[in-house]
C-alpha cells in the first residue's frame, strides 16, 4: 500500500471550509484514494473515495490532481459537528470477487479536525 | 438502514481470561474484518473474512482466532488476555459489490483487561 502523509491536526471556525491535502508520492496505477472519518470512540465512517480528477457528494469534494500523488478533500463550510480525525487511505480497490482477497485498511496517522465557534 | 451490529458493547475480563466479540454484518455483506484500536491510536486490522474464508491477516496475535459462520456472522476470540489487549474493537463488513474502500464499521466493542 501506498505511504500516506496528512497534517497532525487542523483548526478551523465554524462555516468555514476546510481543505485536507494527502500526499501519496508512490501512489499505484490500479490504486483509489479513501477518505474516512472517525469521531471519538465510534468506528471511522467511509466518506468519499476517487481515482482522478474531481468526485464530490452530499458531504465533501475529492480533488486529485493529473499525477495522483496527492489528494485533497474539501468540507465546505464546516460546523461543530465535523470535529473529528479524518484518514486518507490509499489501495487497491479491487473487489474480493476478482482478487479473491478482502484487503486490508492501513489507517496512518489521520489529521485531527477541530472546528470552534 | 442496517448496521453492524457487535456484541457486547462493553467487556471487562481479568488478564489470562478469555473472551469473544461477536460481529454481525449489514445483511448482504458477505465480507468481513477485524481491527483494533488501542488509546489514542489508529486503527489497525487484524483479520478478514470473505465469503466464510479467511482472507487477509494482519497484526493479530497467535492467542486470537476469528471465523465467520455460514450466516455470515464473525466472531473473535481472545484467549490469554494481557493488560495491552484492552482496546476498542471493530467489525466492519463490506458488500459484495464494493472493492477495498467501502467498509462499514460497527459501533465497537471495548474490551477491558485488568
Amino acid at each position: 500500500l501506498a505511504k500516506t502523509t496528512q497534517p497532525i491536526s487542523m483548526d478551523s471556525y465554524e462555516g468555514q471550509e476546510v481543505n485536507i491535502t494527502c500526499s501519496h508520492n508512490n501512489i499505484a496505477t490500479n490504486d483509489y484514494i479513501t477518505w474516512y472519518q472517525q469521531f471519538p470512540s465510534q468506528g471511522p465512517r467511509f466518506i468519499i473515495q476517487g481515482y482522478k480528477t474531481k468526485v464530490t457528494n452530499e458531504v465533501a469534494s475529492l480533488f486529485i490532481p493529473a499525477d495522483r500523488k496527492s489528494s485533497t478533500l474539501s468540507l465546505p463550510r464546516v460546523s461543530l459537528s465535523d470535529t473529528a480525525v479524518y484518514y486518507c487511505l490509499v489501495g487497491d480497490m479491487s473487489s474480493p470477487r476478482l482478487t479473491g482477497t478482502a484487503s486490508k485498511l492501513t489507517f496512518g496517522t489521520g489529521t485531527r479536525l477541530q472546528v470552534t465557534l | 438502514a442496517a448496521g453492524v451490529i457487535q456484541s457486547p458493547r462493553h467487556l471487562i475480563k481479568e488478564k489470562r481470561e478469555t473472551a469473544t466479540l461477536k460481529c454481525y454484518p449489514i445483511p448482504r455483506h458477505d465480507t468481513v474484518y477485524w481491527y483494533q484500536q488501542g488509546p489514542g491510536q489508529d486503527p489497525q486490522f487484524l483479520i478478514s473474512f470473505y465469503e466464510k474464508m479467511q482472507s487477509d491477516k494482519g497484526s493479530i496475535p497467535d492467542r486470537f482466532s476469528a471465523q465467520q459462520f455460514s450466516d455470515y456472522h464473525s466472531e473473535l476470540n481472545m484467549s490469554s488476555l494481557e493488560l495491552g489487549d484492552s482496546a476498542l474493537y471493530f467489525c466492519a463488513s463490506s458488500p459484495r459489490r464494493a472493492g477495498m474502500g467501502e467498509q462499514y464499521f460497527g459501533p465497537g466493542t471495548r474490551l477491558t483487561v485488568t
